[in-house]
């Protein structure tokens, strides 16, 4: 089955730097990659997903890049602000699948 | 649209006892599914279902199954609970196609004592 791995685990930056997080998988048939935000004892929020005949999707400070054969796929926020602080989950799930296998999170905080 | 609901929030229960949890998809979804979400694990599918039909099943034994009503409401079951069985259970639901967004609900709490 699919495997998804997410790195950093724990990432800190100061308020106005960029954040990367990255997450490689395995199934090359995977086609369909999201990111979730979930902030604590909320649920987990989709902040941007990218589909795999696409390599790059923006959505103000939020971009997804997906590289197809290497098989992973980048989250960038820029211009990061304290409300960014949450934790940070990437997913992917393949042909009629509607079962998404996620990455182990990445908890972000952005220092004021 | 009214998002995805689930109840109850928060549930105790004690080993051998078994547990129902329902979730209400957003209007006009049809798909289901389930997903367990524990400090250690992570986020593990449990189920999908689609016009009242399991689809896909991840790898959880038997002691947990669903249903889907013909109006999209799901609901799983946990059997003889085990202290491992403790986690935030979320549901998300989507469209029928393939790569729709899955939209989660706030998810139920269950402590097993």
């Amino acid at each position: 089955g699919e495997n998804v791995e997410q790195h950093p685990s724990t990432l800190s930056v100061q308020e106005g730097d960029s954040a990367v997080i990255k997450c490689t998988y395995s199934d090359s048939a995977s086609n369909y990659f999201p990111w979730y935000k979930q902030e604590l004892g909320k649920r987990p929020q989709l902040i941007i997903d990218i589909r795999s005949n696409v390599g790059e999707k923006k959505d103000q400070r939020i971009a997804v890049t997906l590289n197809k054969t290497a098989k992973h796929f980048s989250l960038h926020i820029t211009e990061t602000q304290p409300e960014d602080s949450a934790v940070y989950f990437c997913a992917a799930s393949s042909g009629s699948a509607r079962q998404l296998t996620f990455g182990s999170g990445t908890q972000l905080t952005v220092l004021p | 649209k009214a998002g995805v609901t689930q109840t109850p929030r928060y549930l105790i229960k004690t080993r051998g006892q078994q547990v129902t949890l329902s979730c209400s998809p957003i209007s006009g979804h049809r798909s289901v599914s389930w997903y367990q979400q524990t400090p250690g694990q992570g986020l593990q599918f449990l189920f999908e279902y689609f016009s009242e039909t399991q689809r896909n099943k991840g790898n959880f034994p038997g002691r947990f199954s669903g249903r889907q009503f013909s109006n999209s409401r799901s609901e799983m079951n946990v059997s003889t609970l085990e202290l491992g069985d403790s986690a935030l259970y979320l549901c998300a639901s989507s469209l029928a196609t393939s790569g729709d967004t899955q939209y989660f609900g706030p998810g139920t709490r269950l402590t097993v004592l």
